[in-house]
């Protein structure tokens, strides 16, 4: 299963609402989920099953989707919030990830 | 608090070997699946392979299906990767982490940086 993330790369204001979406090669709703990754850190995951906010994770941190498409969605941006993310499909073997999405500062 | 902790990066030469370890610590290691991702210098994150939920059977990414080799030692609360024939493309920070259930991962560790180069 193939997964399209975009965009690659976006710069956006401290309180933006920031979107990327995920387009899986088939329907794998809701098996798919979100990470947040910082330089230098181990990525965290912030959303599973499509749309479940994962425990600790502000509640600024949304996702829906279903069959192969999917979004995040990033409201009142934060400066702890600049880092990349990734799409990820759990639905089966080989796992794949999205290409990622650099969320910078503007 | 979970904790995995990888060992046994470093520098080797095209068609050379390796072995990774990494221990985990503030769970149950017993009842979960673990996985293996790497990230190569400038791209993202890639999985590897992985034990599925359930029933532990290890999977392989096509990139390293025949020369990578996933097992576990449940008394050592320890998790491997076996790594032969390796590539310069095989250049990567390369990640343990704990499937809390069906891919879904939920723990990670820092990383170990593997470089293959002559």
């Amino acid at each position: 299963i193939q997964v399209t993330q975009s965009p690659s790369s976006l710069s956006a204001s401290v309180g933006d609402t920031v979107t990327i979406t995920c387009r899986a090669s088939r329907g794998i709703s809701p098996y798919l989920n979100w990470y947040q990754h910082k330089p230098g850190k181990a990525p965290t995951v912030l959303i599973s099953g499509a749309s479940n906010l994962q425990s600790g994770v502000p509640s600024r941190f949304s996702g829906t989707g279903s069959g192969p498409d999917f979004t995040l969605t990033i409201t009142d941006l934060q400066p702890e919030d600049y880092a990349t993310y990734y799409c990820q499909q759990s639905y089966s073997a080989p796992i794949t990830f999205g290409q990622g999405t650099r969320v910078d500062i503007k | 608090d979970v904790h995995l902790e990888e060992s046994g990066g470093g520098l080797v030469q095209p068609g050379g070997s390796l072995r990774l370890s990494c221990v985990g610590t503030g769970f149950n290691f017993n009842n979960h699946a673990m996985t293996w991702v790497r990230q190569a210098p400038g791209k993202g994150l890639e999985w590897v392979s992985g034990f599925s939920s359930g029933g532990f059977t290890p999977l392989y990414a096509d990139a390293v299906r025949g020369r990578f080799t996933i097992s576990r030692d449940e008394a050592k609360s320890t998790l491997f990767l076996q790594m032969d024939n390796l590539r310069e493309d095989d250049t990567a920070v390369y990640h343990c982490v704990k499937d809390a259930w069906g891919w879904l991962f939920d723990s990670w560790g820092q990383g170990i940086l593997v470089t293959v180069s002559s």
